[in-house]
């Protein structure tokens, strides 16, 4: 059972750099979402999804951005990396209002 | 002031002690979730309750709705216990997870 599937599981990025960060789930939720975690901090929801073809912004959803073409699939895109965005990013997915199930994470370094 | 407050931040237990881990928040939920995280790992989901008391094991987890108040019990705790505990709601009108900034529990042998 695969469940969430994010990669890479570490990344280190130049500023300026872009990025996109894989997430893929075989359970077929309609739902999906990017979480990022910083030291101290609560989750942080940064997009999400509630099915393909339909995304919206979190919280923090500044420098970031994501598409929705398949259920499978929701890919995070880092355009231009800064400093800031040096965090763990998390996948998760769930059925409409369900259990979540999270990937493995993402720790990424922008310097 | 966050929509969902853990206590304690940071907690150090003995093998084999009780412990409690508390969880409040501030908005109208659909559900409480207790998520569990050990260093560098992913993150796992023990709970998801909207009323009354759940068991698995030696986890158990009780919500007060009228409260808006959650606990995460650990009976019989055992090193292997040491991880992160991390409390969520789901908003009652939304799509998304609020969540609490975790509770760092370190059972010692």
């Amino acid at each position: 059972n695969a469940g969430v599937t994010q990669t890479p599981k570490f990344r280190i990025l130049k500023i300026g750099q872009s990025m996109t960060l894989q997430c893929t789930q075989d359970m077929n939720h309609n739902y999906m979402y990017w979480y990022r975690q910083d030291p101290g901090m609560g989750l942080k929801l940064i997009y999400y999804s509630v099915g393909a073809g339909i995304t919206d912004k979190g919280e923090v959803p500044n420098g970031y951005n994501v598409s929705r073409s398949t259920t499978e699939d929701f890919p995070l895109r880092l355009e231009l990396a800064a400093p800031s965005q040096t965090s763990v990013y998390f996948c998760a997915s769930s059925y409409s209002k369900t259990e979540a199930f999270f990937g493995q994470g993402t720790r990424l370094t922008v310097v | 002031k966050n929509e969902v407050e853990q206590s304690p931040q940071n907690l150090t237990a003995q093998e084999g002690e009780f412990i409690t881990i508390n969880c409040s928040y501030s908005v109208g939920i659909s559900a409480l979730h207790w998520l569990q995280q050990h260093p560098g790992g992913g993150i796992v989901s023990l709970f998801m309750l909207s009323s009354g008391k759940k068991k698995h094991g030696r986890l158990i987890a009780t919500i007060n709705i009228q409260e808006k108040h959650s606990s995460l019990h650990i009976t019989a705790s055992h090193p292997r216990d040491s991880a992160v505990y991390i409390c969520a709601v789901r908003e009652e009108y939304g799509n998304k997870l609020v969540f609490g900034a975790g509770t760092i529990l370190r059972v010692k042998s």
